[in-house]
């Protein structure tokens, strides 16, 4: 069973158009998170939901918009996709309390041609 | 802007060789320091989460340590082996829910 997975694992989509990638969590887990991993490799945080709500957002551009409709699933919808925003995504998650480690997805490959 | 820095960015040795890379995060506000292992292709893997100055814990052939008061972490692999070639992340983790990861230390292994 996939702890935490996330669709597609492949996206090759033109520059304007808008698309969403999910990612669920089957761990019981309360907090949830996306990385951008950059051209070097550096995750970098994006969003962190707690419960459905809102707690972490990066200096991400508005076009990047998150959705919790429940504590098991956080997806990210893109608007008007851009060449740079071609990068590898990664969802995350962890229980809130203590010091629990980050369990990942496999990772979202976008590609803006 | 939280900095969490690792060095040395990559690092060849030689099988069987023991080596050791560093972590260094800021002092203050401080909760957690992960370590995660990130082979290519595949996604990052917990190793360690530790909390307190002075922690170490062990997994192995691989060993952690954390000193809170100066803001550093090592890892250590003992007689390091190819299947341990990876990358591996270190992540703070502060008061708030945000895990700031460096960039990682890239080990490769040489049969």
């Amino acid at each position: 069973d996939t702890a935490v997975s996330q669709t597609p694992k492949y996206l090759v989509t033109q520059m304007g158009n808008d698309k969403s990638i999910k990612c669920e969590q089957n761990l019981g887990h309360d907090t949830m998170y996306w990385y951008k991993q950059d051209s070097k490799k550096f995750l970098k945080i994006m969003f962190s939901y707690n419960n459905k709500e809102l707690i972490i957002n990066e200096t991400v551009p508005n076009r990047f918009s998150p959705k919790s409709p429940d504590k098991a699933h956080l997806n990210l919808h893109i608007n008007s996709l851009e060449l740079g925003d071609s990068a590898v995504y990664f969802c995350a998650s962890r229980t809130r309390q203590g010091e629990t480690e980050a369990f990942f997805g496999q990772g979202t490959r976008l590609t803006v041609v | 802007i939280l900095n969490v820095e690792q060095s040395p960015q990559s690092l060849h040795v030689q099988e069987g060789d023991s080596t050791n890379f560093t972590c260094s995060f800021p002092s203050s506000n401080f909760y957690a320091l992960h370590w995660y292992r990130w082979e290519t292709a595949k996604s990052p893997e917990a190793l360690f989460v530790m909390t307190l100055n002075g922690d170490e814990k062990k997994k192995g052939r691989i060993s952690a340590t954390l000193n809170t008061k100066e803001g550093y972490s090592y890892l250590y692999i003992k007689g390091s082996q190819p299947e341990d070639s990876a990358t591996y992340l270190c992540a703070f983790q502060g008061g708030s829910e945000k895990l700031v990861f460096g960039k990682g230390t890239k080990l490769t292994v040489n049969p």
